[in-house]
This record gives structure tokens, sequence and C-alpha cells, in this order.
């Protein structure tokens, strides 16, 4: 079983649409959590962290479950330039490595006109 | 904007040359990691070191050696390049109190 799972994807979508991504983790012990957004061919990029008590930015709003170790990311309203591979990102801690981080594998998301 | 850079951008050379490739961050970080990503494919720690000579390596087995003689420099070193080395290589930092990751732009290398 993989450290963290994502949706398989690709999801397109059309514009405007509201899409969610789901995201699990194996480690209990996991304390920070993040979703990162990479476009194609270009380095991933921080999209926003996730706090216990859920947090929104903008159209994106990220939720956590402690209980079930489960992450999600909702967009409302999609835009073409939210087309992307979104990353689902805990860090796992382990002996001596305390701050790496486990990147899932991403849900690739476009967003059609 | 991050201040982590990489160079070069792209590199196609031919099998058996020795390659570093470059990676500084501006930033004061701590810590730095190298991850290798295959096309369409997920991020695979390669390297990472937590402070200057301190080196470890990552999830993933790789050919691949790193030094870290300056906080704020993290260079990558393949002694005889194969094509199963053909990938794209990302460098990323963090802060002493953070786990967030900066990224540069990373390498993409092609080994003919």
């Amino acid at each position: 079983r993989k450290e963290v799972e994502q949706d398989p994807g690709p999801f397109n979508v059309p514009e405007g649409a509201t899409v969610a991504f789901n995201c699990t983790y194996s480690n209990s012990a996991s304390q920070s959590f993040f979703w990162y957004r990479q476009d194609c061919r270009k380095e991933p990029k921080l999209l926003m962290s996730v706090y216990s008590s859920g947090n929104e930015d903008g159209r994106f709003t990220a939720q956590l479950n402690r209980a079930s170790q489960y992450i999600s990311l909702l967009i409302r309203d999609s835009k073409l330039s939210d087309s992307a591979t979104y990353l689902c990102v805990v860090n796992m801690p382990t002996s001596g490595s305390a701050r790496q981080l486990t990147f899932g594998s991403g849900t690739q998301l476009t967003v059609l006109p | 904007e991050a201040d982590i850079y990489q160079t070069p951008r792209y590199l196609v050379i031919g099998t058996g040359k020795k390659i570093t490739l470059e990676c500084s961050q501006t930033m004061g970080h701590d810590k730095m990691y190298w991850y290798q990503q295959d096309p369409g494919m997920e991020l695979h720690l390669i390297h990472y070191s937590y402070g200057v000579n301190s080196t470890e390596k990552g999830d993933l087995s790789s050919e691949s050696t790193v030094s870290r003689i300056r906080t704020e420099h993290f260079p990558l070193t393949l002694e005889s390049a194969r094509p199963s080395h053909t990938s794209q290589y990302l460098c990323a930092s963090s802060g002493r109190l953070a786990y967030e990751q900066f990224f540069g732009p990373g390498t993409r290398l092609t080994v003919l």
C-alpha cells in the first residue's frame, strides 16, 4: 500500500464546475499536510496547507479528517487556469528524518471551456 | 516566488559522461532535497541534507551522489551517465521551523 494515495484521475470538468480530490495517508503520526499544484513540465508549488479545522483560500477548501487519515481539496467555480496536477503531500515522521515530505502520485485536472 | 535556482535547465549528454547538476538557494534554508520525476509520474526523493556536511540517501536508490559544503549549495553528481538516468531532477529546500518545501525549476536530463 502506498503511504499517500490519491484519486487516480484524470478529472475532466467543464468550466464553473465544482471538483473534489481525495487523499488518504498511512502514517497516523503525520503532523503536516499540504496540497501542491504542478503544471505540466513545471516544478510543484504549494497551493495550501491543510489545518485540522479545515481552511479555505478563495475558491479552494481543504479538509483533514485525522480519525480516517483522509484529506480533501474542493475547488469551486473551476477556471481554465486550474488545469494542473494536484499533489497530496504529507510529512511522514521516521527516525532521524522528521521533516521529510511524502508526495502522492497526483490527480490530473483538466478544466474544459 | 521561491529563491531557489537550478542549472542547467536542460541537458542532453552522451553515455559515460560525468555531470553535475547545480542547485542553490538564497533563503538560508538548512534543509535541501533532490527528487527525481519521470513524465507523468510521482516525485521520488533521492537525496536530502539537513545542513552543512550532512547528506542522506532518500527513498529511491540512485547512482548519483551529493555534497553540502555550503548552506546555500547542494549539487548532485553522476559519475557516469546512462540512458536510465534520463529524467527530471528537482531540487527543493525548507526552513528550520517549517515542513513546506520550495522547489527549483528542475533540470531535464536526457542521456543518449
